[in-house]
């Protein structure tokens, strides 16, 4: 069975700061992972996907995430945040367990930039 | 593509009246999914189709939840009848095999 688990509920931080949301997975078989952005009243947008290659991938907005097998983690950082990065941010995996993948996602942690 | 096309984006109805929630995935996507997300529980995964077959249905929370897809372009989550607790937004989601998820913006359901 898979899961995900976003160790912090809330991060607020000042802007121009840089900020880290952990994420952590369990899983038997190989994973895909990805971060997904929801602003208020909208549905998940992809922010970054790990699917193969590079452990390390990166968004368009400046955004980064590092697949570490090892220790089973997924964490997002980005080294300047802005006002506009306030959302909620949501960790998923999927796994292909009987040849279908099924996604499954953290409870999510919501990212506060404070002027 | 217009994306994941998902109807009504609003629903407001009576307890104990039947909601039918539906959504169209994106052309070319084998897989769909429903998703219920609610302060309390989050993102939740109700169930899930591949190739038009429902491969996991364990997140479907009790028999007054139904879904179906007739076919590649078109889904339907059904609850009857309705309850309070039922009131959430409704995700639905589809994706090509071993790629991410694209989502519809949801329905938002309120069970009076």
């Amino acid at each position: 069975a898979q899961s995900v688990t976003q160790l912090d509920s809330q991060v607020p931080v000042f802007e121009e700061a840089p900020v880290e949301l952990r994420c952590n997975y369990s899983s038997s078989v190989s994973v895909y992972l990805f971060w997904y952005v929801q602003y208020p009243n909208q549905g998940l947008q992809l922010l970054l996907k790990y699917l193969s290659g590079s452990t390390l991938v990166e968004s368009i907005n400046g955004f980064e995430a590092e697949f570490n097998k090892s220790q089973t983690s997924f964490h997002l950082r980005k080294p300047s945040v802005h006002i506009s990065d306030t959302a909620e941010y949501f960790c998923a995996v999927s796994g292909a367990a009987g040849g279908y993948n099924k996604l499954i996602f953290g409870a999510g942690t919501r990212l506060a930039v404070h002027p | 593509d217009a994306g994941v096309i998902q109807s009504p984006r609003h629903e407001v109805t009576e307890m104990g009246q039947e909601v039918t929630l539906r959504c169209k995935p994106i052309s070319g996507h084998n897989s769909l999914f429903w998703y219920r997300q609610t302060m309390m529980r989050g993102l939740e995964l109700l169930i899930y189709f591949n190739n038009n077959v429902p491969i996991d249905d364990s997140g479907m929370p009790e028999d007054r939840f139904s879904a179906k897809m007739p076919n590649a372009s078109f889904s339907t989550l059904k609850i009857q009848p309705s309850e309070p607790r039922d009131s959430a937004v409704y995700f639905c989601a589809s994706t090509r095999t071993n790629a991410e998820a694209f989502f519809g913006q949801g329905t938002r359901l309120t069970v009076v």
